[in-house]
């Protein structure tokens, strides 16, 4: 049982690029985050589904979008790179009233 | 290795010892706590939760007080071993938020042979 999967798990992008982070669970959960985690900040909740097809805003949304089109996948994107987005990147995934469970993260820095 | 740990409260204690982490959450209307683990250059990993019905949960070495009147969460570890070394981060889940968790910052254990 894989659990909650996230790739790539190191990204170096140049200001101004883009890219697309994959998270996929196999464990038929409804409801899946992104969060981002800096030193000393804990984890901040980017965007969250509870759902294939819905989406909604966290604590930290801009400069980032998301789709959830399966309701194994969800989708991280950055459109336009920036230094501030130097982070690292956990996918979680739950049914409600149950604990998340996290991906190993995807470690991105941006020049 | 994981930058994670930078700036935040250490607990140092010596292997065998009880190791005790508090977590003094921010909303009265959380219903659910969550501790979870995190060794470097992983996720956090699930070890125990309770909910606002109850003051204490015990797992394998693990028990979670929760003090309702104060607002505080403690995750207690018996025996404490080298492999508990890592974070530890507290979550609440306010009622209604679509299982939203809000984290606290993390505490680091370090546990001396």
């Amino acid at each position: 049982n894989a659990g909650v999967t996230q790739t790539p798990k190191f990204r170096v992008l140049k200001t101004g690029q883009s890219m697309t982070l994959l998270c996929a669970q196999d464990m038929n959960h409804e409801y899946m985050y992104w969060y981002r985690q800096d030193p000393g900040m804990g984890l901040r909740l980017i965007h969250y589904s509870v759902g294939e097809g819905t989406t909604a805003k966290g604590e930290v949304p801009d400069g980032y979008n998301v789709s959830r089109l399966k309701k194994q996948n969800f989708l991280l994107g950055l459109e336009s790179a920036a230094p501030s987005q130097t982070s690292v990147y956990f996918c979680a995934s739950t049914r409600l009233s149950e604990p998340q469970h996290f991906g190993d993260g995807t470690r991105l820095s941006i020049l | 290795g994981e930058s994670v740990g930078l700036h935040l409260p250490t607990l140092s204690v010596q292997e065998g010892d009880n190791s005790i982490i508090n977590c003094a959450y921010s909303n009265s209307a959380s219903d659910y706590f969550i501790w979870y683990k995190q060794e470097s250059g992983k996720g956090p990993q699930f070890i125990i939760d309770i909910r606002s019905n109850m003051d204490k949960r015990q797992g394998q070495r693990v028990t979670v007080l929760l003090n309702k009147t104060v607002k505080h969460l403690s995750l207690q570890i018996a025996a404490t071993q080298p492999g508990d070394s890592a974070v530890y981060f507290c979550a609440e889940n306010i009622k209604g938020s679509q299982g939203n968790l809000i984290f606290g910052k993390g505490t680091k254990l370090s546990v001396k042979p």
